[in-house]
């Protein structure tokens, strides 16, 4: 089935460690996203990309960092720099604006949930 | 810049009673798209609608109906005649029309709707 997979599900991690948060689709997307969610804050976007290598930030890069070596996958990594990372993160894709009558929507994968401990 | 609020952060009706979400968006660009998505308790976003600027007529799918409105910057979600299974949280996001494939999608705060029975 097409979709959006990402992993892991659930992550645990110390102060001050770098941990990456895998996103793959086979949906033969362009576009893809990665959004954090807080209670109560909604989704805010931390970077998305339109194209292979590359990529633009979002409204809250600082603390992130994310690579587009192939079509299909959007890593994003959280770096020791994010202050306060224990968050939802979720990743989307979608064929863009120009992409028919679904043209924009994005397509959401389970989420992760990463806890610094 | 753009932004989206749903001032509403929490609505609780009782089954059966129509219920409306409320979103106020702020953007620059006489060409954007609007779109509604929804959240279950299983976390994975569901696409709901888009909606482009130059289509101001309102949209009904069963008992769901959307608002657009210009003039106030509003696209007011509508559920009639609602059902345990509408519990989830709402959100409103707005795309601001690029030439590229991928434009920076913002979502509001959310709304979370909880139907009691």
């Amino acid at each position: 089935d097409g979709g959006i997979t990402q992993s892991p599900k659930y992550l645990f991690r110390k102060e001050g460690q770098n941990v990456t948060l895998s996103c793959e689709q086979n949906l033969n997307h362009d576009a893809m996203y990665w959004y954090r969610q807080d209670p109560g804050q909604g989704l805010r976007l931390i970077y998305y990309s339109q194209i292979v290598n590359d990529f633009q930030k979002g409204d809250i890069a600082e603390g992130y960092s994310v690579s587009r070596e192939k079509k299909e996958s959007f890593p994003l990594t959280v770096t020791s720099a994010q202050k306060n990372p224990t968050a939802f993160y979720l990743c989307a894709s979608s064929t863009g604006l120009a992409g028919g009558l679904r043209a924009g929507e994005l397509f959401f994968g389970e989420g992760s949930r990463l806890t610094v401990l | 810049a753009q932004k989206v609020t749903q001032a509403q952060t929490e609505i609780s009706v009782v089954e059966k009673e129509d219920v409306t979400l409320d979103c106020v968006y702020e953007t620059r660009d006489t060409t954007y798209y609007l779109f509604w998505y929804k959240q279950p308790p299983s976390g994975e976003l569901v696409f709901l609608i888009r909606r482009n600027s130059f289509d101001e007529q309102n949209e009904i799918s069963g008992r769901y109906s959307w608002n657009f409105q210009k003039s106030t910057s509003s696209f007011n979600f509508t559920i009639t005649a609602s059902q345990v299974v509408d519990s989830a949280v709402y959100f409103c996001a707005l795309s601001e029309a690029g030439y590229s494939s991928a434009s920076k999608i913002i979502f509001g705060s959310g709304t979370r709707l909880s139907i009691r029975p």
